[in-house]
């Protein structure tokens, strides 16, 4: 089914390690957002990415860093995780017609 | 800043009767608003949207009403069922300092009691 396929769905990390999650769509959106979803604080704007070859930084960048590979691929880095780094992280697309975003299924990240 | 609020956290509703959610915003440039439902493990899906042109849009079992003078939008689902149970959102169409995007207000988690 066309839609935004997110890996990995679950990570354990310990403080300080670094990892990449990866987010691809199909649906050839130009636009591409990683969330983070936090218990009683909804989804929150990390970076996001309006069109291929360009990103920036929305609410809460700090800790992260995200590369749009190609209009397909988005990904989204933690370079040094941190306990305030757990979370569940949402990928989405969107090209702002009727329907909004198409969300991944999402990535459970926990940091020990 | 501005912001998308929901009135209720959380809701109870027994299996047969409607729910209704609601949803307060604030910035009055909003032009279109979407209620997504997420499932329990899942991400959130689109439900329904309204543009502000409109005041009314109703689907399969799903209605959404804005108020543009008190700057309410509201989620009401008939006959509530199990499947029903989830956490909604209410997301607005913004162009803030992050660009054109979709901020979600903290969700309201709806409870379908047999």
């Amino acid at each position: 089914n066309a839609g935004v396929t997110q890996t990995p769905k679950f990570q354990v990390l310990k403080t300080g390690q670094s990892m990449t999650l990866q987010c691809a769509q199909d649906m050839n959106h130009n636009s591409m957002y990683w969330y983070r979803q936090d218990p009683g604080m909804g989804l929150r704007l990390i970076y996001y990415s309006a069109s291929e070859g360009t990103t920036d930084k929305g609410e809460v960048p700090n800790g992260y860093n995200v590369s749009r590979l190609n209009k397909r691929e988005f990904s989204l880095r933690l370079e040094s995780a941190a306990p305030s780094q757990t979370s569940v992280y949402f990928c989405a697309s969107t090209e702002f017609k009727r329907g909004g975003y198409t969300f991944g299924s999402g990535t459970r990240l926990t940091v020990v | 800043g501005e912001s998308v609020g929901l009135h209720l956290p959380t809701l109870s509703v027994q299996e047969g009767d409607n729910s209704i959610i609601n949803c307060a915003y604030s910035n009055s440039a909003s032009d279109y608003f979407i209620w997504y439902k997420q499932e329990s493990g899942k991400g959130p899906q689109f439900i329904i949207d309204i543009r502000s042109n409109m005041d009314k849009r109703q689907g399969q079992r799903v209605t959404v009403l804005l108020n543009k003078t008190v700057k309410h939008l509201s989620l009401q689902i008939a006959a509530t069922q199990p499947g029903d149970s989830a956490v909604y959102f209410c997301a607005e169409n913004i162009r803030d300092n992050y660009g054109q995007n979709f901020v979600f207000g903290p969700g309201t988690r709806l409870s379908v009691l047999p």
